[in-house]
């Protein structure tokens, strides 16, 4: 177990929805992370968030938008949703904005009709 | 730019040796993991090593880094059924700290 939680696991919606996915980090971890893995890209980086302020940004569509909170929980919301978006995102989290162990959430699978 | 290669299936007997390698483009990557995902599950961390060094050990994992080759190895002594899963070998640097990873060794262990 990694301390890393994410909910929901799975989620099924139709195109043009917006969906939530809900991430909380390792208790202590500063540094939130969100990764989509899907078939054709593999594993992307999307974006960071390091004590409340984003970080990083990867590949992150702009119909995507993050953010984290006071209490350290994360949220990733997709809007506008095509079937391209169907993928597992993981959220992941470290203890501060280097390297070290980064550790994985079991993800939640998004599936869009 | 930032690069990391797999080889994409490997097959072992039960109780052989597996070697998974990995090859990266970017010469200030500072940590380098290893990471495994069994099917229908989320990421797993099995290791990671510095690069300023050489080799890692960890129980059944070793780690080798040939920095001048940018070459990276995940050896699992005594390779076991349960050990059958997608390896992912990733790289990042110390600040800006996005995982690049390689998509992924299949594991498949023989009994």
């Amino acid at each position: 177990d990694s301390g890393v939680t994410q909910t929901p696991k799975h989620l099924i919606t139709a195109t043009g929805q917006r969906v939530t996915l809900r991430c909380s980090p390792r208790s202590g971890d500063l540094s939130v992370y969100w990764y989509q893995q899907s078939l054709d890209q593999g594993l992307q980086f999307l974006i960071q968030y390091y004590n409340g302020e984003e970080r990083a940004k990867g590949n992150i569509l702009e119909r995507f938008s993050a953010q984290q909170f006071p209490d350290l929980h994360s949220e990733l919301n997709l809007s506008s949703l095509e079937l391209g978006d169907s993928a597992l995102y993981f959220c992941a989290s470290s203890g501060g904005t280097g390297g070290t162990s980064i550790n994985f959430g079991p993800g939640t699978r998004l599936t869009v009709t | 730019g930032e690069d990391v290669e797999q080889s994409l299936f490997l097959s072992v007997r039960e109780g052989d040796s597996s070697v998974i390698n990995c090859t990266y483009t970017d010469s200030s990557s500072t940590y380098l993991y290893w990471y495994k995902q069994e099917p229908g599950a989320g990421l797993q961390l099995l290791t990671y090593i510095f690069s300023n060094m050489d080799m890692k050990q960890d129980q059944r994992l070793t780690v080798l880094l040939n920095k001048k080759d940018k070459h990276l190895s995940l050896r699992i002594a005594d390779t076991q059924t349960g050990d059958s899963a997608i390896y992912f070998c990733a790289e990042s640097m110390l600040y800006g700290n996005k995982l690049v990873f390689g998509a992924g060794t299949i594991l498949r262990v023989k009994s």
